[in-house]
Formats: structure tokens, C-alpha cells, sequence
């Protein structure tokens, strides 16, 4: 599986825009990017997937560039609840139970 | 409430002992899955299930026993652990198809165990 490099962890005030990067560029042609979250002591939460076009849903928006060696995550207005550890990771969908391999993630703080 | 059930969420237990953990899934998936956290290390995949077939096992120590008697149900057995075993093991299930780019896990909330 490619390997994801994220910062170690981000600040962002409340009611902002909370851009999370993420780095894969040794991603294959049949992997897809996943972003998760785990909010603390808790289990790990989907957050949003894509290959390669940009993917909104209810929760965030996914920005993945044209190359597809680095994506965004875009939490558009961020609150204290999302205040988290967030998993950028690339795995193949082949139609089989894929492993997802979790990297230390990116820490964000939604502050006041 | 992600449909996945994890029991007990604490247990406390000595080097001696056997315990079981429990993970239920309530989505209809085929797919189960152990991870392990320990502290301030990142999530560790243990074991897979397909259709109630193991598929992998990640070096896990023998200590560990899973067992998985249909689709909905996962038990992790533990035998003479170790303090270092000591973690939040988490269970995951998904729903495994023919279309690429469905392999979405949902979590339990975890089991959070020591070991003294």
C-alpha cells in the first residue's frame, strides 16, 4: 500500500475552514484515497473517499489534484466537536476485505 | 451509533486469565476486522474475515485466538497476555462487493484492556 505523509498536527478556529494535506505520491493507479477520523478513546469514523474527481458529502469535501499525488481535506466550517486525529490513507478496492493501514494522522485542535 | 458493538468497553485482567471480547455488526457487511491501538502508536490491523473465513493474520501472537462464527459476530479470545498487550483493540466491519472503491470499514467503539 502507498505510504500517506500528514502534518503531525493543525490548529483552526471555530466556525473556519479547516484545510487538512495529506501526501501520497507513490499512490497506485487502483488505490483511493480514504480520510477518517478518530475523535478520542473513541473508534475511527469514515469521513469521505475518492479516486480521482473532488467528492463532497454532508461531513467534508475532498480536493484530490490532478496528479494525484497529494489530496485536501476541507472541513468547511469546523467546530469544537471536530477536534479529532485525522487518517489520510490509500488503499486498493478490488472487491475484497482490504486491509487500511493508519499512519499516525494529523492532530486538530478547533479552538475558540 | 456507527452498528457496530463492541463489549465490554473496559476489562481489566491478569496475565492468568482467559477472556473473551465480543464485536457485533448490525450492517448486513461480510467483512470483519481486528485492530489494535496501543498508546501513542498507530492502529495495528490483528485480523481479517471474509464471509467468516480468516483472510489474514498479521504475525499475531498465538495468545490471540479470533474466531468468527458468522458474518454479524467476531470474538477476540485472550489467553496469558501480557502487560504490554495492554490497548484498545478495535473492531471494524465492511461490506466487501464486486464494485471498486467500497471497502468503507465502520468501528466499534472499542475495548479498552489492561492487562496487570
Amino acid at each position: 500500500d502507498a505510504k500517506t505523509t500528514q502534518p503531525t498536527s493543525m490548529d483552526c478556529a471555530e466556525g473556519r475552514a479547516a484545510n487538512l494535506p495529506c501526501n501520497h505520491s507513490t499512490i497506485s493507479g487502483n488505490e483511493y484515497v480514504y480520510w477518517y477520523r478518530q475523535i478520542h478513546s473513541q473508534g475511527p469514523q469514515y469521513i469521505i473517499h475518492g479516486l480521482k474527481n473532488n467528492e463532497t458529502n454532508e461531513m467534508a469535501s475532498l480536493i484530490i489534484t490532478e496528479d494525484r499525488k497529494s489530496s485536501t481535506l476541507i472541513l468547511p466550517h469546523a467546530t469544537l466537536r471536530d477536534t479529532a486525529v485525522y487518517y489520510c490513507i490509500v488503499s486498493p478496492s478490488l472487491g475484497t476485505a482490504s486491509k487500511l493501514t493508519f499512519g499516525t494522522g494529523t492532530r486538530l485542535q478547533v479552538t475558540l | 451509533e456507527t452498528g457496530v458493538t463492541q463489549t465490554p468497553r473496559h476489562l481489566v485482567m491478569g496475565m492468568t486469565n482467559k477472556k473473551s471480547l465480543k464485536c457485533e455488526q448490525h450492517l448486513g457487511h461480510n467483512a470483519m476486522y481486528w485492530y489494535k491501538q496501543s498508546a501513542k502508536k498507530p492502529l495495528e490491523l490483528m485480523f481479517v474475515y471474509n464471509f467468516k473465513e480468516q483472510t489474514e493474520n498479521n504475525s499475531v501472537p498465538s495468545r490471540f485466538s479470533p474466531e468468527c462464527p458468522n458474518s454479524s459476530h467476531l470474538f477476540l479470545h485472550l489467553h496469558t497476555l501480557q502487560p504490554e498487550d495492554s490497548a484498545l483493540y478495535l473492531c471494524a466491519s465492511s461490506q466487501v462487493s464486486g464494485r471498486a472503491g467500497k471497502n468503507i470499514q465502520y468501528f466499534g467503539a472499542g475495548t479498552r484492556l489492561s492487562v496487570l
